[in-house]
């Protein structure tokens, strides 16, 4: 079945440190979303990107979407002690009839903190 | 609105015990999904469903059901809990946009 790889799993940084988060699926996606997680929270949907080569930013955050649709990217600019969390890219796939139900294959996350 | 509730927040199991876990939306989402959530496994999809009435397997169905049986509220039961069972269990609902909505979370200990 569909796997989606993201790394790194942990991440330390120092505030003001640029922070980056890869994905990788085994099948070409649909769509890639991500979320975030703060400690004992629940994941909390940030974008969605559809076409290939796609890049959204959201203030500090970039995300990216592979040519191929295959593999993504998240890079925060000048961490803050807000951006501590985990980190989740989820990727869908659509069958032959293009329907989904909106299945997402979740990557494992990346824990970031971030030291003050 | 709401958006998605999850009760109960918190809950202790003795193995061999059944429980059931509620979830409810008010967002009128087609969908509705349950996951669980363990350390260095990101979220694993249990069962979904596409709408009243239906559900459907997903990546780790073995040891759980689930209804539908209102478009709002998807009900996930585990009818004998093992240790293997403790986990974090997410409920989450979400339309044809596919972006989901979680719940707050249901943190479940099996002894």
């Amino acid at each position: 079945g569909q796997q989606v790889m993201q790394i790194p799993q942990y991440q330390h940084v120092q505030e003001g440190e640029d922070f980056t988060t890869y994905c990788n699926s085994s099948t070409t996606l649909s769509n890639i979303q991500w979320y975030k997680q703060r400690p004992g929270g629940h994941p909390v949907f940030l974008i969605q990107l559809v076409k290939s080569g796609e890049v959204k930013k959201q203030k500090r955050l970039t995300f990216q979407f592979g040519e191929a649709k295959k593999n993504s990217s998240l890079h925060i600019t000048a961490t803050q002690t807000t951006d501590v969390g985990t980190y989740f890219c989820a990727g869908l796939s659509r069958g032959a009839g293009g329907t989904s139900y909106g299945k997402l294959t979740f990557g494992q996350g990346t824990i970031l903190t971030v030291h003050p | 609105n709401a958006g998605v509730t999850q009760t109960p927040k918190f809950r202790v199991l003795k193995t061999g015990q059944s429980m059931t876990l509620l979830c409810a939306q008010d967002m009128n989402h087609e969908y509705m999904y349950w996951y669980r959530q363990d350390p260095g496994m990101g979220l694993r999809l249990i069962h979904y469903s596409v709408g009243e009435g239906t559900t459907a397997k997903g990546e780790v169905p073995d040891g759980y059901n689930v209804s539908r049986l209102k478009k709002q509220n998807f009900l996930l039961g585990l009818e004998s809990a093992a240790p293997s069972q403790t986990s974090v269990y997410f409920c989450a609902s979400g339309s044809r946009t596919d972006t989901q909505y979680f719940g707050p979370g249901t943190r479940l200990t099996v002894l």
